[in-house]
């Protein structure tokens, strides 16, 4: 069985543009996690989909936002980007949602300059 | 607002040493305490705690909860070059589907 795939693997984007980052869920799992880890603050909730609804919230602004498709991959935007948002983006996916069925992709390095 | 505190941050022992990783935490609605193993990029699910004075093993690591002194502990004995990670806890919040991680230890080991 495939595991969890996030795409694209590295990313150098600017100030003030946006991105958008790609996971691609374990084939039958409908939940996807997303968080963010940066050396300081360590790893971060984002938000959470299942079945194409957000169920959860993490306490990131507005700029952050996700969606889910009938296929359950997911798609995170960043708009407006800041230095501060430079991260290991990771996404994680399980059948029901249960933080601790989740498996862990490879994860997205973007670096804002 | 929950949070999660893990001690150390970084760790440097030799091979063989056996290491004590520590994690407390406060949050609203505790459920579970998690470990995981984080070598390159994705963390990978160690142990999971919810019952407190309860070890967790697993061949040379093991785990217990003290849900007095909001706390956990990860031990590793007789550790090997291939321990060498960032380990995180994480406390599982009560009816949600969330984690709050800590900031993780970042282990060493020498040969």
């Amino acid at each position: 069985k495939a595991g969890v795939t996030q795409t694209p693997r590295y990313l150098i984007k600017t100030r003030g543009q946006q991105v958008t980052l790609s996971c691609s869920p374990i084939s039958g799992h409908r939940s996807v996690s997303w968080y963010q880890q940066t050396p300081g603050q360590g790893l971060q909730f984002l938000f959470e989909y299942f079945s194409e609804t957000q169920r959860n919230k993490g306490n990131f602004p507005g700029r952050f936002s996700g969606r889910q498709f009938s296929n359950s991959r997911s798609e995170m935007n960043v708009s407006t980007l800041e230095l501060g948002d430079s991260a290991l983006y990771l996404c994680a996916s399980s059948f029901t949602g249960t933080p601790y069925e989740q498996y862990f992709g490879p994860g997205t390095r973007l670096t804002v300059t | 607002e929950d949070k999660v505190v893990q001690s150390p941050l970084s760790l440097v022992v030799h091979e063989g040493d056996t290491v004590t990783l520590n994690c407390s935490y406060e949050v609203t609605n505790f459920r579970s305490l998690l470990w995981y193993k984080q070598e390159k990029k994705a963390p990978t699910f160690l142990f999971m705690l919810t019952s407190s004075g309860i070890e967790k093993k697993s061949g040379r690591l093991s785990s217990i909860l003290d849900k007095k002194e909001l706390s956990s502990i990860l031990n590793i004995t007789a550790t090997q070059t291939g321990d060498s990670a960032i380990y995180l806890c994480a406390a599982l919040i009560q009816g949600a589907q969330k984690l709050v991680f800590g900031q993780g230890t970042r282990l060493t080991i020498n040969p």
